[in-house]
């Protein structure tokens, strides 16, 4: 079966320090693969998206995530973190054109 | 332009009231949805609208009612609500819908629900 997993609940970094959000996928197939990040009472912003090709792949906001397949992951990572990157981060993976979500990784940025 | 929109923003009702939300995009999409999140949880699918026909509805009980009227608009009708219905109600878009391929899909603000 389909599914996403985001082992970490929540996450603290310091303004300016880098940062890395896991998320691991189990799907038969070649994943489609997403991240979304959501601001309180908001909806979902598409950060960067992975369909085919080169496995490193740039996203807004300053966002990049690799897609390992022999480690079933698509990181997100940033290299330098802003307070205004607080928010709920969900990794979900395309499975028959719909979307299976992580959890939900909390990112909280200390001043 | 990527931006689906929804009204209203909050919406209070009791569980004997009926209201709508609403949802429009004018990306051209053929495909539309309603997802429903609480708080601290993933959005979780509702219904899936492929070129104005209801494609998929994830078991959902029949005090929901979803509409589209046209390949722009999606509603959703709510009626004689339960306070655990309770949460954000998320639509999104995207290009043509489930199938073999994964599209995008861009979501709209969403609109707060309380049901007292």
């Amino acid at each position: 079966a389909q599914s996403v997993t985001q082992p970490d609940i929540h996450i603290t970094v310091s303004e300016g320090a880098s940062l890395e959000l896991r998320c691991n996928y189990s799907y038969g197939a070649t994943p489609y693969l997403f991240w979304y990040v959501q601001s309180p009472g908001q909806g979902l912003q598409l950060l960067l998206k992975y369909f085919s090709g080169d496995t490193l792949v740039q996203g807004i906001k300053g966002f990049e995530a690799e897609f390992k397949r022999s480690q079933s992951s698509f990181n997100l990572r940033k290299p330098s973190v802003h307070w205004s990157d607080a928010a709920e981060y969900f990794c979900a993976v395309g499975a028959g054109g719909n979307l299976i979500f992580g959890k939900g990784t909390k990112l909280s940025v200390k001043p | 332009d990527t931006e689906v929109t929804q009204t209203p923003k909050h919406l209070v009702m009791g569980m004997t009231n009926k209201k709508s939300l609403k949802c429009e995009q004018h990306m051209g999409h053929r495909a539309m949805y309603w997802y429903k999140q609480k708080a601290k949880k993933p959005p979780e699918l509702m219904f899936v609208y492929s070129y104005e026909k209801l494609s998929i509805n994830e078991s959902v009980p029949s005090r929901f009612s979803p509409e589209c009227p046209n390949s722009s608009l999606l509603n959703l009708h709510l009626h004689a609500l339960q306070p655990e219905d309770s949460a954000l109600y998320l639509c999104a878009s995207s290009q043509s819908g489930p199938g073999q391929k994964t599209e995008t899909q861009y979501f709209g603000p969403g609109t707060r629900l309380l049901v007292l």
